[in-house]
């Protein structure tokens, strides 16, 4: 089955890169891997996504490994209103699976 | 343009009852699909529906059910109640279907439900 693994939380101070880290070792080659956040009392949202090159947008960059067994999400200035909990997904055969996310509390 | 829209925001029932929530996808949406949120289980994907049909199911007992309408909009059938359903219901609207899973989900704030 295909599972994401994430620290259960982290730290970081306003202003300073964030880098989050999931282990995928089992997903498949046609797998793309997603990234949400959800703040508090909110849905989650949608970060970045991408399947074998490293991606960038507004929010965030995605780097994912050549062997693609692990991608990191790389906030480039972590802010107060980044302290969420980011979930790493990926499809699992018909279903999706989220894992237990990481906590980012950031620090003024 | 509106998000996603969940009614209720909050619902209380007690055990052996039943429960339907709506949910109302982004204008065009076709695919709506309903997630469990819950503090020990997590994130947990119940079921997918495109265009009324139902694509995808999750690791769920069959008194969790639901269905999509023409217009898009779905709902979603809790049936006798059981303390352990008590969690935060979130549905999700995407252009396509989730299919290769190269579509960004929209989300809406959920149906925070709580069973007595």
């Amino acid at each position: 089955d295909a599972k994401t693994t994430q620290p259960n939380s982290m730290e970081s101070n306003e202003e300073e890169p964030v880098h989050l880290p999931c282990n995928h070792s089992t997903i498949s080659g046609t797998d793309y891997i997603h990234w949400y956040r959800q703040l508090p009392s909110q849905g989650p949202e949608y970060v970045i996504h991408g399947l074998t090159s490293n991606v960038n947008n507004r929010m965030a960059s995605l780097a994912i490994a050549e062997d693609r067994k692990s991608s990191t999400l790389i906030l480039h200035r972590a802010t107060l209103r980044d302290a969420a909990v980011y979930y790493c997904i990926l499809r699992d055969k018909d279903k999706f699976y989220f894992g237990s996310g990481t906590k980012l509390n950031v620090k003024p | 343009k509106a998000g996603v829209t969940q009614t209720p925001r909050y619902l209380i029932k007690t055990r052996g009852q039943q429960v339907t929530l709506s949910c109302s996808p982004i204008s065009g949406h076709r695919s709506v699909s309903w997630y469990q949120q819950t503090p020990g289980q997590g994130l947990q994907f119940l079921f997918e529906y495109f265009s009324e049909t139902q694509r995808n199911k999750g690791n769920f007992p069959g008194r969790f059910s639901g269905r999509q309408f023409s217009n898009s909009r779905s709902e979603m059938n809790v049936s006798t109640l059981e303390l352990g359903d008590s969690a935060l219901y979130l549905c999700a609207s995407s252009l396509a279907p989730l299919g290769g899973f190269n579509e960004k989900l929209f989300f809406g704030s959920g149906t925070q439900l709580s069973v007595l």
